[in-house]
């Protein structure tokens, strides 16, 4: 298995600029995440699908941010538009979700896309 | 409002010795934890968990303890090798958020010198 994929690795882009981040979990899971790391805050969880569908988004910084998740092997994140303090690396995990009546903790996490703005 | 914290942010240890990491939470509804390893430009990986029912799981030379009334666990591995330098998150779920949110530590960088 091929794991999490998210493109792409790195980003630097200007203020004010729309940047797009990707993710494609792992086949069969049915829960993504997408995740913020930074040296002040740390891991935050920013939202997550179950089955496609937004669950919880309450860690979403501002408007600025939204997040999709078309179908079961795509997700983005978009923030428009960029500021200098979005800076941070932005991973997308995946996990199995309920497995007959039980749900599977276990996220498994991408490479991370290490987003710079100007 | 940090709910879960790991207070050593390094922690030096000398190659076949024992590494403890720690961490601590505050909320009395978590009940399932986990901890997570992550090398440099790498997603973290899965390690080890413990549900709240336990006090202690073992995975060869990774041990995670739970001590509920002090809202505290932590992880034990014997021997250190090189290899086990990375930092490493501790993470909690929710009794309520089965299968969904994870509440992760600022994390802890363990270096195990030869």
């Amino acid at each position: 298995d091929a794991g999490v994929i998210q493109s792409p690795r790195h980003e630097v882009t200007e203020m004010g600029q729309e940047v797009t981040l990707r993710c494609k979990p792992i086949s069969g899971h049915n829960s993504l995440f997408w995740y913020r790391q930074t040296m002040m805050r740390g891991l935050e969880l920013l939202i997550y699908f179950n089955n496609n569908v937004p669950i919880d988004d309450s860690g979403m910084p501002e408007d600025r941010f939204s997040a999709k998740m078309p179908n079961a092997s795509f997700s983005t994140l978009k923030i428009q538009p960029s500021e200098p303090r979005d800076s941070a690396v932005y991973f997308c995990a995946s996990s199995l979700g309920r497995v007959t009546g039980r749900f599977q903790e276990t996220q498994y996490f991408g490479p991370g896309t290490r987003l710079l703005v100007l | 409002d940090q709910q879960v914290k790991q207070n050593s942010p390094s922690l030096s240890v000398q190659e076949g010795r024992i590494s403890i990491l720690n961490c601590d939470y505050t909320n009395s509804m978590f009940d399932y934890f986990l901890w997570y390893k992550k090398y440099p430009a790498e997603g973290p990986t899965f390690l080890i968990s413990i549900s709240s029912i336990k006090d202690k799981n073992e995975d060869g030379r990774f041990t995670v303890f739970l001590n509920k009334s002090a809202k505290h666990l932590s992880l034990h591995i014997v021997p250190s090798q090189p290899g086990d330098s990375a930092v490493y998150f501790c993470a909690a779920r929710g009794i309520y958020n089965q299968g969904g949110k994870l509440i992760f530590g600022q994390g802890t960088e363990l270096s195990v010198k030869p």
